[in-house]
């Protein structure tokens, strides 16, 4: 059970350059999320996906895209990828246990972006 | 509307001594509260979870949290620190059921360093 995983580890981009971030679960949760870690912000949302085929904006999404593949994985694209967009990209998978239905989340170790 | 607000960005304590790491919260309905914890270029782990069940919560590596609806806070508290302690801490508010993802608010972090 190898919980949420992410590749790649690092990446560094050249501006407008595009790539996809990928991610997978094993635990059968049906919820993905992306999340952007910048100094001093915490986690902000990018995208998310509340269940195999259906994807939604988070609070960041302009310059992503992203594809629910399956139940497992879940991807985040820059299409054209800026220096703003340098940053620790978190997948995270959702667990929904129960009547009140707690949301425990299990991240990924990040991605380490850089767009130079 | 929900949101999250860690009160200290960096909080310094001496190996041995208790910590505090402070959270309070608004939430429109009865929210799941989480404390998790990210060490340098980690993911981040789950440390405990309040979900409406007992107040006190416990969880990994000796924390605890106390839920006071009156105060709206979650602190996190640890009567010994441990100098693998230091590390990024995250308070996180849910408002759980069937919402958005969206609606999981991160704080902004608090850095806790622990001195010899």
């Amino acid at each position: 059970n190898a919980g949420v995983t992410q590749t790649p580890k690092f990446q560094v981009l050249k501006t407008g350059q595009s790539m996809t971030l990928q991610c997978a679960q094993d635990m059968n949760h049906n919820s993905m999320y992306w999340y952007r870690q910048d100094p001093g912000m915490g986690l902000r949302l990018i995208y998310y996906s509340a269940s195999e085929g259906t994807t939604d904006k988070g609070e960041v999404p302009n310059g992503y895209n992203v594809s629910r593949l399956n139940k497992r994985e879940f991807s985040l694209r820059l299409e054209s990828a800026a220096p703003s967009q340098t940053s620790v990209y978190f997948c995270a998978s959702r667990e929904r246990t129960g009547l009140k239905r707690t949301d425990t989340q299990y991240f990924g170790p990040g991605t380490r972006l850089t767009v130079l | 509307a929900q949101s999250v607000t860690q009160l200290d960005s960096h909080v310094s304590v001496s190996e041995g001594t208790p910590v505090l790491l402070r959270c309070n919260y608004s939430s429109s309905y009865s929210p799941s509260l989480f404390w998790y914890v990210q060490h340098p270029n980690k993911g981040l782990q789950l440390l405990l979870k309040y979900t409406s069940a007992a107040t006190l919560v416990k969880g990994i590596n000796g924390f605890e949290a106390e839920f006071k609806k009156s105060e709206t806070s979650f602190h996190l508290t640890k009567p010994s620190a441990h100098m693998s302690d230091a590390a990024e801490y995250f308070c996180v508010v849910s408002e759980g059921g069937y919402s958005s993802a969206s609606k999981i608010i991160f704080g902004s972090g608090t850095r806790l360093s622990i001195r010899p």
